[in-house]
């Protein structure tokens, strides 16, 4: 079936190192995703958003790269710092149909 | 920042009773949505409500479940008749339109005895 999903449920990186987050879906008409963060015993937060008119975008600190022809896309946080500690999804918002989350990534920062 | 507020924090509640998880969306976001997130696992959509109706559900959200804009800011999620399995966080979310993204509350974690 149709899914969402992150290659690690884990990953660990020094502070100060760059992260590389990434995931894959399946439904190829998906044109539409956002990355989210979720801190311990918070709700899920919007960090960026792509559209498949883009293969890149970028924030503060943070770049979502889209590759369309292998469906994947990927979050990247420059100069990774103990504030970004957190669980990161991934989730599909194409055509209007409720978010579709990944299992999410927790993310650990190591001073 | 305007955010979405959820109360309770924490509900504990003997299995087969009724609850209701009340959420206040972002003043002028007109889609409102519940999620609920068992411990480990994903977040999962249960409902979509806009116009005053849901737009659309999951296989979740049976006739256990309801939901009310009960006033012009209150966006609440009840239970009928609680089951173990329902223990979860349980979040709101709302957004301006539905191909916006959604903005979510901190949860309340719901625990079934």
């Amino acid at each position: 079936g149709e899914s969402v999903g992150l290659h690690l449920p884990t990953l660990s990186v020094q502070e100060g190192d760059n992260s590389i987050i990434n995931c894959a879906y399946s439904n190829s008409a998906s044109d539409y995703f956002i990355w989210y963060k979720q801190e311990s015993g918070k709700g899920p937060q919007f960090i960026i958003d792509i559209r498949s008119n883009m293969d890149k975008r970028q924030g503060q600190r943070v770049t979502v790269l889209l590759n369309k022809t292998v469906k994947h896309l990927s979050l990247q946080i420059a100069a990774t710092q103990p504030g970004d500690s957190a669980v990161y999804f991934c989730a599909d918002l194409s055509g209007n149909t409720p978010l579709v989350f990944g299992k999410g990534t927790r993310l650990s920062v190591i001073a | 920042e305007p955010e979405v507020t959820q109360t309770p924090s924490h509900q504990v509640t003997q299995m087969g009773q009724e609850v209701i998880l009340r959420c206040v969306p972002i003043s002028n976001h007109l889609y409102f949505y519940w999620y609920r997130q068992i411990l480990g696992q994903k977040v999962e959509f249960l409902v979509s409500f806009y116009n005053n109706e849901i737009s659309e559900k999951s296989e979740i959200f049976d006739d256990q479940f309801s939901v009310e804009r009960p006033d012009g800011s209150n966006f609440t999620l009840k239970i009928r008749s609680t089951k173990l399995e329902d223990s979860a966080m349980y979040f709101c979310a709302s957004s301006v339109q539905g191909s916006q993204p959604q903005h979510f509350g901190d949860g309340t974690r719901l625990s079934i005895l």
